[in-house]
């Protein structure tokens, strides 16, 4: 069955600190991956995504993402958070036969001024 | 450009009800796909549509039902609601080539439905 988990369930940081959420996935076949934030109050937004090429993806803000196919991760990073970096993050892949997006259980960041 | 819409923002029902949603794509994306989010979880998937035709199913019940018209807006209707059915309900579309999801999906707001 295909699913995607997310490592942790609420990250507390200060700002300028690293960040990395882990995100693994199940399947056994191509997949492309994304991740999405939903800011407190507002849509759900595309940060970044990986189809194929190179593994280290860069999004926006700051972002980047890298997929290790050994591993089935595409943990998320960014060196330096900001207090606007608060919102909920959330993992999703979409096998490669083209269907339906799944998407992981989300994690919380909250980033203290 | 105008995002993804969806309607009505909010919505009150009972127990047994049947609920209607509506979403309007991006202009020019033929694609619709509706989640289920319930609070403290991920969007679950429920149906996409493609070019009218439905082309994935979520594991949802029966009482669960979508169309797309022509105009590629999509409707998504529950019927016999129950209280578990509470939940944020998004619409998302994607510009897709064929019938392979090529790029990212574009969420729009959401329908906030309570079912009481």
């Amino acid at each position: 069955a295909q699913s995607v988990s997310q490592h942790n369930h609420h990250v507390i940081l200060s700002e300028a600190a690293s960040l990395e959420l882990g995100c693994n996935y199940s399947y056994g076949g191509t997949v492309n991956l994304f991740w999405y934030v939903q800011y407190p109050g507002q849509h759900l937004q595309l940060l970044l995504k990986y189809f194929s090429g190179d593994p280290l993806v860069k999004g926006i803000k700051g972002f980047e993402a890298e997929f290790i196919k050994s591993k089935f991760s595409f943990n998320l990073r960014k060196p330096s958070v900001q207090w606007s970096d608060t919102a909920e993050y959330f993992c999703a892949m979409n096998p490669g036969n083209g269907q339906n997006f799944v998407f992981g259980p989300g994690t919380r960041l909250s980033v203290l001024p | 450009d105008a995002g993804v819409t969806q309607s009505p923002t909010h919505l009150i029902k009972t127990r047994g009800q049947h609920v209607t949603l509506r979403c309007s794509p991006i202009s020019g994306h033929k694609s619709v796909s509706w989640y289920q989010q319930v609070l403290g979880q991920g969007p679950q998937f429920i149906f996409q549509y493609y070019e009218k035709e439905e082309r994935g199913r979520g594991n949802f019940p029966d009482r669960f039902s979508a169309r797309q018209f022509p105009n590629y807006s999509s409707e998504l209707n529950v019927n016999a609601l129950l209280l578990g059915d509470s939940a944020l309900y998004l619409c998302a579309s994607s510009l897709d080539v064929g019938r392979v999801v090529v790029g990212e999906q574009f969420f729009g707001p959401g329908t906030r439905l309570t079912v009481l």
